[in-house]
């Protein structure tokens, strides 16, 4: 595609339980980022690949907390044992190579959590 | 701690005015400066990126300007319209790599 796609736009989940949250940026980017934005609020910074590693995760709020993109495209943004003050949008951006470019923004995934 | 603020938090006009959102930051010490849009519901698109050795950049009917030095950029937006109503963000880039960090935006309203 185009443009950095994400899986489910929208998910509900009941507190406690595991959610994934998928990110598939635009072809050939080296860099990935994972941003949480809630509402009246700009997004915030959680996680950068460069490549499948994890460059800087110093944004993560917790353990319960986890990415991975072990191909160096697609990445998973994984939340255990949801709580419900983890409900926001997910934001995933990517860029050619992550010194500096601009960053390209993805819809999001609403995570809402009952 | 690098913290970006934006003002006015809220801007509402009548359409063909020119306008002016302000952005300042903290910390002088970034590699650049990117203005986005927001509709509502949906994703980030970028507007401008600015280079911290760069003063300005203008895209149609938008110009942004940097002062790295006083930790300020304005974006000049002129003739608006409705269609330019949107939230607009700004966001700077600490160093060379990593992350973006955001201001909480200006909800703009253009009205017809």
């Amino acid at each position: 595609g185009a443009g950095v796609s994400q899986t489910p736009s929208n998910k509900v989940t009941e507190k406690g339980k595991y959610v994934e949250l998928r990110c598939d940026p635009i072809s050939g980017h080296t860099a990935l980022y994972w941003y949480r934005q809630s509402l009246g609020q700009g997004p915030e910074f959680l996680i950068y690949f460069q490549g499948t590693g994890a460059a800087d995760d110093s944004g993560l709020p917790n353990d319960r907390f986890f990415a991975v993109r072990p191909e160096g495209s697609v990445s998973t943004l994984k939340i255990q044992r949801t709580e419900r003050g983890d409900s926001a949008v997910y934001l995933c951006a990517s860029s050619i190579t992550g010194l500096g470019e601009t960053q390209y923004f993805g819809p999001g995934t609403r995570l809402l959590v009952l | 701690k690098q913290e970006v603020t934006q003002i006015p938090a809220a801007l509402s006009v009548p359409e063909g005015e020119n306008l002016v959102l302000n952005c300042s930051f903290t910390d002088s010490a970034i590699y650049n400066l990117q203005w986005f849009r927001q509709d509502p519901g949906k994703g980030l698109t970028s507007l401008l990126l600015i280079q911290s050795s760069q003063r300005e950049q203008t895209s149609g009917r938008l110009n942004a300007s940097l002062d790295k030095s006083s930790g300020r950029s304005t974006l000049y937006i002129a003739a608006s319209q409705p269609g330019d109503s949107a939230t607009y963000l700004c966001a700077v880039h600490g160093g060379s790599q990593g992350n973006l960090i955001f201001g909480k935006g200006t909800k703009l309203s253009v009205k017809p």
